[in-house]
């Protein structure tokens, strides 16, 4: 089955303590990104990869970092998070050669940071 | 600046009707449109595109509308039904493409 993966999908740690959330995709796609969703604010990206050892920030990337080594992973690391950073997380990849093209989103994973 | 608004409150409609979802922007020039489908505790999922050239896209009971001088997008659900409650996001193509911005989107609800 053609899917995103996330995990965890619930995470509750405190303050400063380094964590990362996987993103991994199985439908060979170029594109990635990662979203944060808060009420009222809708979706907004923090980094987007266009293939490997590509990144580029979006539009809320402090305090974020991702890395690109293999095209079905992306991983978004928060190497001290702040109670700010609470929210949910969704990743999302894209067919290669379709810039327009629809994004496929994983299932989420709520983040709660003391 | 730029901004995209749906309507906050939460769209309550009797099943049959005919749901109609606004998508209003400005300062941006998008070259597409596109609608998901978002429901609770799940990731969105796309229903919709719609190019800046084209004025009405039909998928099944979906419709989407979109008047760049208006600079707005419509959403309809036509012979709604239950099963269409979920929160419904708009998005625009931008930033040379590599980039959707979002919508804060608009919660349906559809009572038999």
């Amino acid at each position: 089955e053609a899917q995103v993966t996330q995990n965890p999908r619930y995470l509750i740690t405190v303050t400063g303590k380094k964590l990362t959330v996987t993103c991994s995709q199985n439908m060979n796609h170029e594109y990635m990104s990662w979203y944060r969703q808060d009420p009222g604010l809708g979706l907004r990206q923090i980094y987007y990869s266009m293939n490997v050892e590509v990144t580029d920030k979006g539009d809320v990337p402090e305090g974020y970092k991702v890395s690109r080594k293999e095209k079905r992973n992306f991983p978004l690391i928060l190497e001290s998070p702040s109670p700010n950073q609470t929210s949910l997380y969704f990743c999302a990849s894209r067919h290669p050669g379709q810039l327009y093209n629809e994004q496929f989103f994983g299932p989420g994973t709520r983040l709660t940071v003391l | 600046s730029q901004k995209i608004e749906q309507n906050s409150e939460a769209l309550n409609i009797q099943e049959g009707k005919t749901a109609t979802l606004t998508c209003n922007y400005t300062n941006y020039s998008p070259a597409y449109l596109q609608w998901y489908r978002q429901d609770p505790g799940r990731g969105p999922v796309f229903l919709l595109l719609i190019r800046e050239n084209e004025k009405e896209k039909r998928k099944e009971r979906l419709k989407v509308t979109f008047d760049t001088t208006l600079k707005q997008s419509l959403f309809h659900i036509t012979a709604s039904q239950p099963a269409d409650s979920a929160t419904y996001l708009c998005a625009l193509v931008s930033g040379g493409y590599n980039k959707l911005i979002f919508g804060a989107g608009t919660r349906l609800a559809v009572h038999p």
